[in-house]
């Protein structure tokens, strides 16, 4: 049981380039999320999905698309990449039934874009 | 708007000193608050959750609603405490947790 995985750990871009950030949970949770965490402003939410097949804007969804695959699979994109993308992302899932809202995260992906 | 705020960025103690990590948060429906913790090199986790009422780690954090405070306590802090702390809250109805900043406990020898 692996929890929450996400892939890379750490990626360099340059500004312009486009990326997929991929995220899948063996939970059989519901909902998952994409997190940036910036030093100083804690986690904010990109985008999230409340269950397969719907994908919501979090607090942070300009310069980001998100495709939630399956229930397992929720990945990230950025078509054109920029300095202030650069960043720690975290991926997290929550089961969400029986009112157990406790969200488990991944290891996070660090991306730098020059 | 709803927020959380962790006023403080960082907080230093002595090992074996009382810790409080603050958390006020503004939302006037039901809240449910969590602490999440981040340890050197390791993913974010649950520490606790107000609805559990529980102590893990010798860590405990009541909800004060009319203070709007779920602040984390620990009687003596331990070296192994050292992490980062965010406090996180769930509006009901909604999937979504809101975050604080995050506050860097740092436990001294």
């Amino acid at each position: 049981n692996a929890g929450v995985t996400q892939t890379p750990k750490f990626q360099v871009l340059k500004t312009g380039q486009s990326m997929t950030l991929q995220c899948a949970q063996d939970m059989n949770h519901n909902s998952m999320y994409w997190y940036r965490q910036d030093p100083g402003m804690g986690l904010r939410l990109i985008y999230y999905s409340a269950s397969e097949g719907t994908t919501d804007k979090g607090e942070v969804p300009n310069g980001y698309n998100v495709s939630r695959l399956n229930k397992r699979e929720f990945s990230l994109r950025l078509e054109s990449a920029a300095p202030s993308q650069t960043s720690v992302y975290f991926c997290a899932s929550m089961a969400r039934d029986r009112g157990n809202y406790e969200q488990y995260f991944g290891p996070g992906t660090r991306l730098t874009v020059t | 708007a709803q927020r959380v705020t962790q006023p403080e960025k960082l907080l230093s103690v002595f090992k074996g000193a009382p810790v409080e990590l603050k958390c006020n948060y503004s939302y006037s429906g039901s809240p449910e608050l969590f602490w999440y913790v981040q340890y050197s090199r390791q993913r974010l986790q649950l520490l606790l959750r107000h609805i559990s009422r529980e102590s893990i780690k010798g860590f405990t954090a009541d909800l004060n609603k009319g203070e709007t405070s779920f602040h984390l306590k620990k009687p003596f802090a331990q070296e192994e405490d050292s992490a980062m702390y965010y406090c996180a809250l769930r509006m009901d109805s909604s999937y979504k947790l809101i975050f604080g900043s995050g506050t860097r406990l740092l436990v001294r020898p």
